[in-house]
């Protein structure tokens, strides 16, 4: 079975300059999660979907922060503009939302000069 | 959700017992005990969860207090993989409006030694 399938990797960014990640989640996963993970800290959830509907964005900055999950399969991240603390891992995650177990991606390392 | 308490490091030797504490005296009756990994450089792993039993799987064991108040992970016998920061989380049942919302602490960076 394949994971989440996160892209790209790795992205250097200057400050003000907009980035988009990308996240496929496993196939049939009707929850997706987008993560951000800072450096010596645990991941903290920016927004959850349900198919194609946010269940919480409460944690997203959204004068800087959209996502959006297109037919209810992958779903995009983009940050505009960057700032410096905007420097972290992102991580997506899927599940079936009826457990707690979620699959993470290897994440996308931004960092924002 | 409650909160959690964890050590912020712990050491092992190869091959012997680790077992990672967890507090969470302020759970409540409808709150799950999960434990999640993650590997450097790797996202987030599920290792195991429960209630209020113990509970075994192939990755490990965990033991909860019978007031629930605390829980212990054990992986029997750690090897250098098990190197990696292990999270304790409690949460509310899955369902309803949550969809599995997990909430991450700082959790414990267990290095297992040769």
């Amino acid at each position: 079975e394949a994971g989440v399938a996160q892209s790209p990797r790795y992205k250097i960014i200057e400050k003000r300059q907009s980035v988009a990640f990308w996240c496929n989640p496993i196939s049939g996963h009707a929850t997706l999660y987008w993560y951000q993970q800072i450096l010596g800290q645990g991941p903290k959830l920016l927004i959850q979907f349900q198919n194609n509907g946010v269940v919480d964005d409460s944690q997203l900055p959204k004068d800087r922060f959209s996502a959006e999950r297109l037919k209810g399969v992958d779903s995009t991240l983009k940050i505009q503009p960057a700032k410096l603390e905007d420097s972290a891992v992102y991580l997506c995650a899927s599940g079936t939302g009826g457990t707690y177990e979620q699959f993470f991606g290897p994440g996308t390392r931004l960092t924002v000069l | 959700d409650a909160k959690t308490t964890q050590p912020p490091s712990m050491d092992c030797a190869e091959g012997r017992a680790a077992n990672l504490p967890c507090n969470h005296s302020t759970i409540s009756g409808n709150e799950y005990v999960y434990w999640y990994r993650q590997i450097h450089s790797q996202g987030p792993q599920y290792i195991i969860h429960g209630l209020k039993n113990n509970e075994t799987n192939e990755m490990a064991s965990l033991i909860i207090t019978e007031d629930r108040k605390s829980s212990t992970l054990i992986l029997p016998h750690a090897t250098l993989r098990d190197t990696a920061v292990y999270y304790c989380i409690v949460t509310k049942s899955a369902g309803g409006t949550s969809y599995g919302k997990l909430t991450f602490g700082q959790g414990t960076i267990l290095t297992v030694h040769p």
